[in-house]
């Protein structure tokens, strides 16, 4: 089992739609959550982070985090073609005080 | 705002040869980091740095080795490189403590080896 997994995609939506964007982690142990966002032929880019179950905001982009379920999400409300990306997830686990990314969700938001 | 700079955007080498990736950054962070990126593998540590002279392993250090002498550089060295080294290196930078995850990347490197 890998540590942190995604589903590849691509996620598919249409613009103004709400893109789901799931992470599922291995060590129950991780304190830290975060989300990257990756342009093609760029470098990935911090846009969230969460440390608490429950759910964090900022302005389109919200964060949600289950614990006892072992899963981060991201949702992306009224999805821009610019949100056309892939989304990496990356969770600190509690061995070795790293991050550890999952391989990425690409998303394409279609006008 | 935070600026990490790579030497190189692309570097094209032949297997055996000694390959040296330099990374810079300007905001007096204490940690670094070396990551390898594959398509459908994500971001792989290869070795970090919390210090000057300081290493430690990541996940995937076979055939790497570091050098961090000045706390705003860390430079990553192929002692012989091969073919399965091409890839897209991409360095990081982050802050001490617990914002130590708040990773800030430098452009990247496209690594070819033939």
């Amino acid at each position: 089992q890998k540590e942190v997994e995604q589903n590849s995609g691509p996620l598919s939506v249409p613009e103004g739609a709400i893109a789901s964007l799931n992470c599922t982690y291995s060590d129950r142990g991780s304190q830290s959550f975060f989300w990257y966002r990756q342009y093609s032929g760029k470098s990935p880019e911090l846009i969230m982070f969460i440390y608490s179950n429950g759910d964090k905001e900022d302005g389109r982009f919200t964060a949600q985090l289950n614990k006892a379920s072992q899963y981060v999400s991201l949702l992306i409300r009224d999805s821009q073609p610019s949100d056309s990306a892939t989304y990496l997830c990356a969770v600190n686990v509690e061995y070795g005080n790293k991050l550890v990314f999952g391989a990425g969700t690409i998303l394409r938001v279609k006008s | 705002d935070v600026k990490v700079t790579q030497s190189s955007r692309y570097l094209v080498k032949r297997t055996g040869e000694k390959v040296f990736l330099e990374c810079v950054q300007d905001m007096d962070h204490e940690n670094m980091f070396w990551y390898r990126q594959d398509p459908g593998l994500g971001l792989r540590l290869i070795y970090f740095s919390y210090d000057v002279k300081m290493k430690e392993k990541g996940d995937i250090p076979e055939g790497y080795s570091v050098s961090r002498e000045k706390k705003e550089r860390f430079s990553l060295i192929l002692e012989s490189a091969s073919t399965n080294q091409t890839s897209m290196y991409l360095c990081a930078s982050s802050r001490g403590g617990r914002a130590n995850e708040k990773l800030f990347f430098g452009s990247g490197t496209q690594l070819s080896v033939l």
